[in-house]
């Protein structure tokens, strides 16, 4: 059974850098995770997405360890902006009928 | 560009009833899938539309069907409204690679069944 699990929260402070695990099991080598923020209200919005070691864009990393059996995202330089719900997405077996999301980790940024 | 708009934004419905909610995609867009977000069961996968045809299919029981016209525009209907079916029913659309999993939301229609 696919299970994706995530932390319920996390606190930070501006300009510190945060990372968000996602847990995920059986993953397969060209499975690929996808995150996405979301702000009250209002649907998610894409971060990154990969299924290699490394992924890096404008505003963030994804970082994918050699078992596969977790992720992280990594906000450098987080700002009170960035307060939302991030939530992990699987596709389990490459297909897009296995899309499965983690349970979000509310990320709250203090000042 | 406009984005992912949907219909109606907020809809109250009786147990029995069926509902039709609106999704249109972004320009271009050829892919739409629904998503179902409670409290309780977190955001979840409902099914996926392509080129007017499901492509995937999430766990949800037949009640729960969908469908897509040429414009790429879909539409997500829920027979024998239950309960457990209030939500926010979340629609999203994409280019339809099959190797992105970039999506654009749209701000989701909350369903109400008493």
């Amino acid at each position: 059974l696919a299970k994706t699990t995530q932390p319920i929260s996390m606190d930070s402070y501006e300009g510190q850098e945060v990372n968000i695990t996602c847990s995920h099991n059986n993953i397969a080598t060209n499975d690929y995770i996808t995150w996405y923020q979301q702000f009250p209200s209002q649907g998610p919005r894409f971060i990154i997405q990969g299924y290699k070691t490394k992924v890096t864009n404008e505003v963030a990393s994804l970082f994918i360890p050699a078992d596969r059996k977790s992720s992280t995202l990594s906000l450098p330089r987080v700002s009170l902006s960035d307060t939302a719900v991030y939530y992990c997405l699987v596709d389990y077996n490459n297909a897009g009928n296995m899309l499965t999301f983690g349970g979000g980790t509310r990320l709250m940024v203090k000042p | 560009k406009a984005g992912v708009t949907q219909t109606p934004r907020y809809l109250i419905k009786t147990r029995g009833q069926q509902v039709t909610l609106s999704c249109s995609p972004i320009s271009g867009h050829r892919s739409v899938s629904w998503y179902q977000q409670t409290p309780g069961q977190g955001l979840q996968f409902l099914f996926e539309y392509f080129s007017e045809t499901q492509r995937n299919k999430g766990n949800f029981p037949g009640r729960f069907s969908g469908r897509q016209f040429s414009n790429s525009r879909s539409e997500m209907n829920v027979s024998t409204l239950e309960l457990g079916d209030s939500a926010l029913y979340l629609c999203a659309s994409s280019s339809g690679s099959l190797d992105s999993y970039e999506q654009y939301f749209g701000p989701g229609t909350r369903l109400t069944v008493t």
